[in-house]
């Protein structure tokens, strides 16, 4: 089955871009995702990216997608202390199931 | 995006006993999903809450323990059953509408703690 992993934890300095990485294992992936998670909440989605394409772009948020090494990342520019969360990517391939990352913990420090 | 309403948020309840967690979404959706997340832990998805049928489990997941309804496109509860320590979680109800490309919608959770 699908295996999407994540690094646990990124701390950047307001201000700064965030760059949080996901690889997955299954090339048949059809979209990949991001979500964010508040303490205390459900799962926001944040952005998404079809498996076709390289690159999206959504205000502060840039997705960057490398198909032949199955790794995806989330760039957030100028980052504010509002966007410190977990980031959970995700990755939808047979039966529309989505397998989630284990999740990166963002801190930002003013 | 569908708005979803999941109840209660929050609940602490002795071991033994079940909880039933309600999910309501604002328009009729394709698919309804249930995961579990475990404390400091990712997302696993339960099962998939099918219209008029049985729920599709996964692996390790059985419906005597987690049994799920879905009377119709909008509306689905998952079961929590005999429940021990081992069960505290937040569960989360999740939509997707398969005419639609941008993923699925989450709920807030339902925080469980088993004293």
């Amino acid at each position: 089955g699908e295996d999407v992993e994540q690094s646990l934890f990124l701390s950047v300095r307001e201000g700064d871009s965030s760059v949080i990485n996901c690889t997955y294992t299954d090339s048949s992936s059809t979209y990949l995702y991001w979500y964010k998670q508040e303490p205390g909440a459900g799962l926001q989605l944040l952005t998404y990216i079809f498996s076709n394409m390289d690159m999206k772009q959504d205000q502060r948020l840039t997705v960057l997608l490398n198909k032949k090494d199955k790794h995806l990342s989330l760039r957030i520019a100028d980052t504010q202390t509002g966007d410190s969360a977990i980031y959970f990517c995700a990755a939808k391939a047979a039966g529309n199931k989505l397998t989630f990352g284990g999740g990166t913990r963002v801190l930002v420090k003013p | 995006s569908a708005v979803i309403s999941q109840k209660p948020s929050r609940d602490i309840c002795q071991r033994g006993t079940s909880l039933t967690i309600q999910c309501q979404v604002d328009s009729q959706v394709t698919m309804m999903f249930w995961y579990r997340q475990q404390p400091g832990q990712s997302l696993t998805l339960i099962a998939t809450a099918n219209q008029g049928s049985e729920a599709t489990y996964e692996s390790g997941f059985v419906i005597d323990k987690f049994p799920i309804s879905r009377p119709n496109l909008t509306f689905s509860t998952l079961t929590v059953s005999n429940m021990s320590p081992e069960d505290s979680s937040i569960y989360l109800c999740s939509v997707e509408d398969l005419s639609a490309v941008d993923g699925a919608f989450f709920g807030q959770g339902t925080r469980l703690t088993v004293v």
